[in-house]
This record gives C-alpha cells, structure tokens and sequence, in this order.
C-alpha cells in the first residue's frame, strides 16, 4: 500500500467552528507532514513529525493544531480559522532515515483536504 | 537567502515535442534534487530523485540532470503528450523539511 489517504475531500467551516482533518498511511513510514497549498503557489511546509513527536512548526498560528496519535495516523485540528486560511492542505509522509537525508526521504502525497473558511 | 527558482511559470509545447524545465537554486549544497508532478486540485506525486554525484537520471520519457557547478536542474520529458499537462515541482530538502519551487505549469497541445 503505497497511499496516503486524507478526509475529508472538501470542508466549508465558518470562522467560529472547530473542525478536523485526518491524514493516514500504512507504509510504516516515521516521518509525517502538514503542508498549505494556496492556488498557483507551491506547498508550505506547517508541521513535520517524526516518530510521533513534533520536530518543526513552521511558526504556524495557533488556531492549527497538529496531533499523531500514532505513527499511522496524523490529525490537524482547527479553531477560529480566518478566511484567508482558505487552501489545498496537503499531508504527506515519508521513511525518514536517522539522520534525515536518507536515500529513502521521498514524500507521499495525499490528495488534500479543499478548505474553504467563509 | 536560500532560493529555489523555476524560471518559467508556463511552458506550451506541441505533442510529440520535448519539454525542458529549469530548475535553479542559490544557498544550498543538496545531496539530492526531486522532481514532481501535481495536477489541478491534486498532491504532488513524486516522479525522480538524483544525486549530486548522478550527472544525469532517466525514467521512461524523463530525463534529470543535475549541475552542482551550475546549481541547476533540468527535467526533460521527451515525445510529449497531452497527458504530460500538469505543473511540474522541483524540491530540495533543506535541514528535515522539503523545499518546494513555484512550479512549471507544462501545457502539451495536440
């Protein structure tokens, strides 16, 4: 299995609710991230975890807030977003040698989560 | 400052044609390059990876070089075809976090 999979596809949430994406993958791969994808810009990397521990926040505000609860399993929980959070929310996930720049540090992509915040 | 630059936003090209991408960095020493694919509304999907010590990688129809000299990459993708259409990312890793260029947006006509 070769697949990152992510839900939802799409949410609409007003500036008010709480809401979560969830990410997982089953390549036993150690490395988890969180990227935002504004249109006609490459991905921005969030969050990067690395055996389920937090290892770079990319000064990301805190109304995302990532959570691993496992090493298959990645969750971005959000609260009082602002319209301009409006993105393609990508995660990814990779093998992740010790020493992080292993020959193995391929990203897989999943297909995103479509965030509108109105 | 660290910069990774993709020196066209577009590239139009006739089926059957090869299309070359550039790919250019400042500030970095890479061990490795990547190159990926993203459609509309898609994630990137991951196509090839060289080394700096590998002048030159081939997969099917593609093709990467890589100048540490020069501190560029080029993507070649020959007899192109209309289901080549789709923007095109070069990607450095930098520290434990992937470095992502603008992007080439590649239009194959028929």
């Amino acid at each position: 299995d070769t697949e990152v999979t992510q839900t939802p596809k799409h949410l609409v949430m007003g500036m008010t609710n709480k809401k979560s994406l969830k990410c997982e993958q089953h390549m036993g791969h150690r490395a988890m991230y969180w990227y935002k994808q504004k249109a006609k810009k490459p991905p921005e990397l969030m969050f990067v975890y690395s055996y389920e521990k937090l290892s770079i926040n990319e000064s990301v505000p805190s109304r995302f807030s990532p959570e691993c609860p496992n090493s298959s399993l990645l969750n971005l929980h959000l609260h009082a977003l602002q319209p301009e959070d409006s993105a393609l929310y990508l995660c990814a996930s990779s093998q992740e040698g010790a020493s992080g720049a292993s020959s193995t540090d391929t990203q897989y992509f999943g297909p995103g989560t479509r965030l509108t915040v109105l | 400052s660290q910069k990774i630059e993709q020196n066209s936003e577009a590239l139009n090209i006739q089926e059957g044609k090869t299309a070359t991408l550039t790919c250019n960095y400042t500030n970095y020493s890479p061990a490795y390059l990547q190159w990926y694919r993203q459609d509309p509304g898609r994630g990137p999907v991951f196509l090839l990876l060289i080394r700096e010590n590998e002048k030159e990688k081939r997969k099917e129809r593609l093709k990467v070089t890589f100048d540490t000299t020069l501190k560029q990459s080029l993507f070649h993708i020959t007899a192109s075809q209309p289901a080549d259409s789709a923007t095109y990312l070069c990607a450095l890793k930098a520290g434990t976090a992937l470095i992502f260029g603008k992007g080439t947006t590649l239009s194959v006509s028929s």
